[in-house]
């Protein structure tokens, strides 16, 4: 079936740095691919959409200029946390989806994000 | 608005006993609604969606516009269903992405 690959599982940075985060799909072209983000114990919040080539639509409240996303390609798409503050860290996920009508969403597997 | 809501954090239940979980949204057309999951140190998956009015793991779900909701439910809980259940809504216009509710964390005692 379709995967996202999700890198990295963890990451620790201080304050200040930034932290890239990459998915990648496997056996399928991935011309949207959403990104969410997670507290612990809350629900999936989406931050932005990105599609391929273009720019991403961010959703209110989230900060473009923080939170950088790129989607060069069909199989690659990055999130870049810039200048990292503890109150970032988080879980971030990333969803594509697959077929045409789009029916089904795959999931990568989550970046657990702790900013020190 | 998109909005799921799902009134249960948690919800126990005793092996071989039913298991319901329940599901309500708001939107202004016809969505399209599934449930997720997320076992335990595993990536979020799909377990069904009422499009395809499958049961899936014994798991069905029927979409009631009438009351807004998307019950999950299971005649017979298995400790391997353990796990935390999304509700999740999508939108019938566009490239859209999945709304979720909070998520609602099933544990089946033995």
């Amino acid at each position: 079936g379709a995967v996202v690959s999700q890198h990295p599982s963890r990451v620790i940075c201080k304050s200040g740095t930034s932290v890239k985060i990459e998915c990648r799909s496997l056996d399928f072209q991935a011309t949207t691919m959403f990104w969410y983000r997670q507290f612990p114990k809350q629900s999936l919040m989406l931050m932005a959409t990105s599609n391929e080539g273009s720019k991403a639509t961010y959703e209110q409240g989230v900060e473009k200029d923080k939170f950088l996303i790129n989607h060069a390609s069909l199989t690659l798409s990055t999130l870049t946390v810039t200048s990292a503050h503890p109150e970032d860290s988080s879980f971030y996920i990333c969803s594509a989806r697959v077929g045409a009508r789009g029916y089904g969403y795959t999931f990568g597997s989550g970046t657990r994000l702790t900013v020190v | 608005a998109q909005r799921v809501t799902q009134p249960e954090k948690l919800l126990s239940v005793f092996k071989g006993a039913p298991v319901e979980l329940k599901c309500n949204y708001s939107y202004s057309g016809s969505p399209e609604l599934f449930w997720y999951v997320q076992y335990s140190r595993q990536r979020l998956q799909l377990l069904l969606r009422h499009i395809s009015r499958e049961s899936i793991k014994g798991f069905t779900a029927d979409l009631n516009k009438g009351e807004t909701s998307f019950h999950l439910k299971k005649p017979f809980a298995q400790e391997e269903d353990s796990a935390m259940y999304y509700c999740a809504l999508r939108g019938n216009s566009g490239n859209t992405p999945l709304v979720f509710g909070k998520g609602t964390r099933l544990s089946v005692i033995a």
